[in-house]
């Protein structure tokens, strides 16, 4: 696998607003994932995307993937308090196996504020 | 839902004991992973694990870790003789390893070495 490399570092906005957070990558990849972690905790799978995908919607959160310019986004709409946390993107690299080891970057930290 | 549990959530060791940090995976996945985040920093991967034996491992998990999984449910981690650099929080992960590539992870272990 291959870290992905989270920006910005760190966002905050107020409840109600979107958050959007940006992953570049190096190599090409089979799949991306985005993980939360919030503060101390384990982290939590939000979505995966897969090479041939552009687009994915899961709830309040949408992904896209620009395999061209190795690049992925992911945007919460309407955030929440319960939405501060830190984001990671997880690239999976091409020709790695199934169930390889995951590498995280330094992550977004995102802090929702009422 | 089906969810990774990890014992104890806080553990404190003197420098050179031994410690065993206790996770049971998802029932059906069999591939199974230990992370660690020391404080500030990146989540790192430690090794993996499936059918019994190791498929991969970091630099960090070096000869005094020792991962194992005794029976149908466990999966466990042993440092054999701490260093106060092994103070870090130690996430156990589980993955089915078929087509959804996302791993599960469980709420960590907290280590701290005196």
């Amino acid at each position: 696998s291959q870290q992905g490399e989270e920006d910005p570092q760190a966002l905050s906005i107020q409840e109600g607003e979107n958050a959007t957070m940006n992953c570049s990558y190096k190599t090409s990849i089979n799949n991306l994932q985005w993980y939360r972690q919030n503060s101390g905790r384990g982290l939590v799978h939000l979505i995966l995307i897969r090479s041939n995908e552009r687009e994915k919607h899961s709830g309040r959160l949408r992904v896209t993937l620009d395999t061209s310019k190795k690049s992925s986004s992911l945007l919460i709409t309407a955030s929440r308090a319960a939405d501060t946390a830190s984001y990671f993107c997880a690239p999976r690299s091409k020709g790695t196996g199934t169930a390889s080891k995951l590498t995280f970057g330094t992550g977004t930290r995102l802090q929702v504020t009422l | 839902e089906p969810e990774v549990t990890q014992t104890p959530s806080h553990q404190v060791t003197q420098m050179g004991q031994e410690v065993i940090l206790r996770c049971v995976p998802i029932s059906n996945h069999l591939y199974f992973y230990w992370y660690r985040q020391i404080l500030g920093q990146k989540v790192e991967f430690l090794v993996s694990f499936y059918n019994n034996e190791i498929s991969e491992k970091s630099e960090i998990f070096d000869d005094q870790f020792s991962v194992e999984r005794p029976d149908g449910s466990n999966f466990t981690l042993k440092i054999r003789s701490t260093k106060l650099e092994d103070s870090a929080m130690y996430f156990c992960a589980s993955s089915s390893g078929t087509r959804n590539y996302e791993q599960y992870f469980g709420p960590g272990t907290r280590l701290t070495v005196t």
